[in-house]
């Protein structure tokens, strides 16, 4: 069955710094593999997704994220943290049985930017 | 504007009361899907779509019940609900591309509370 495994549930950085948050994933055949953000309140955004096409990924807002199958992961990461970025993170993969519309969530990674 | 509605955004009931949370979106999307939001749980599926009169089970279906008449509308049905089905409630929408899903679309949230 697939699963995925968020492996952080709290990052703090300072502005300006780089972000980086840590995806695991598990999955008998390659994933599609989604991020989506949600800032306080509010409902979810997808920041970016990987489909097989491309193994770096490019998002909005300046987040990117690797998928590398050997481990299994799909960090995301970002060059300079902003204060807008402070949010919960959630990486997305769909679910067993074959079908794609059973998506599995992780926990989140909730984002603190510091001044 | 392409939107995901929900309705109410807001609802304080009873245990035992029937109630229905209505989904509808613009985007002529055939999948649509409920999760609930726990703190430290993240997003969980409850029923999913993938198109007119086709459901399936999530991963947290037990007291709840969906139907899919119409290609816009997705409600939710809590037939006699308790106090565990206190929770945030998001409805979403996507597009099918062969059997992989796109980028979903989430409705705003219903924050439901059972006493």
């Amino acid at each position: 069955a697939q699963s995925v495994t968020q492996l952080d549930s709290h990052v703090s950085v300072s502005e300006g710094t780089p972000v980086l948050l840590r995806c695991n994933y598990s999955s008998s055949y390659s994933p599609s593999l989604f991020w989506y953000v949600q800032h306080p309140n509010k409902g979810l955004q997808l920041l970016l997704k990987y489909t097989s096409a491309a193994t770096l990924v490019k998002g909005i807002n300046g987040f990117e994220a690797e998928f590398k199958k050997s481990e299994t992961s799909f960090h995301l990461t970002k060059p300079s943290a902003h204060m807008s970025d402070a949010a919960e993170y959630f990486c997305v993969v769909p679910g067993g049985g074959g079908s794609q519309g059973n998506l599995i969530f992780g926990k989140g990674t909730k984002l603190s930017v510091k001044p | 504007e392409a939107q995901v509605t929900q309705n109410p955004r807001y609802l304080i009931t009873v245990t035992g009361k029937k109630l229905t949370v209505t989904c509808s979106q613009n985007m002529n999307h055939e999948y649509m899907s409920w999760y609930r939001q726990d703190p430290g749980l993240g997003l969980r599926q409850i029923y999913y779509s993938m198109n007119v009169e086709v459901t399936d089970k999530g991963d947290v279906p037990e007291g709840y019940k969906v139907s899919r008449k119409e290609k816009r509308n997705f409600p939710l049905i809590l037939e006699s609900p308790s106090p565990n089905q206190t929770s945030l409630y998001f409805c979403a929408s996507t597009k099918l591309a062969g059997v992989k899903l796109s980028e979903q679309y989430f409705g705003p949230g219903t924050r439901l509370t059972v006493t």
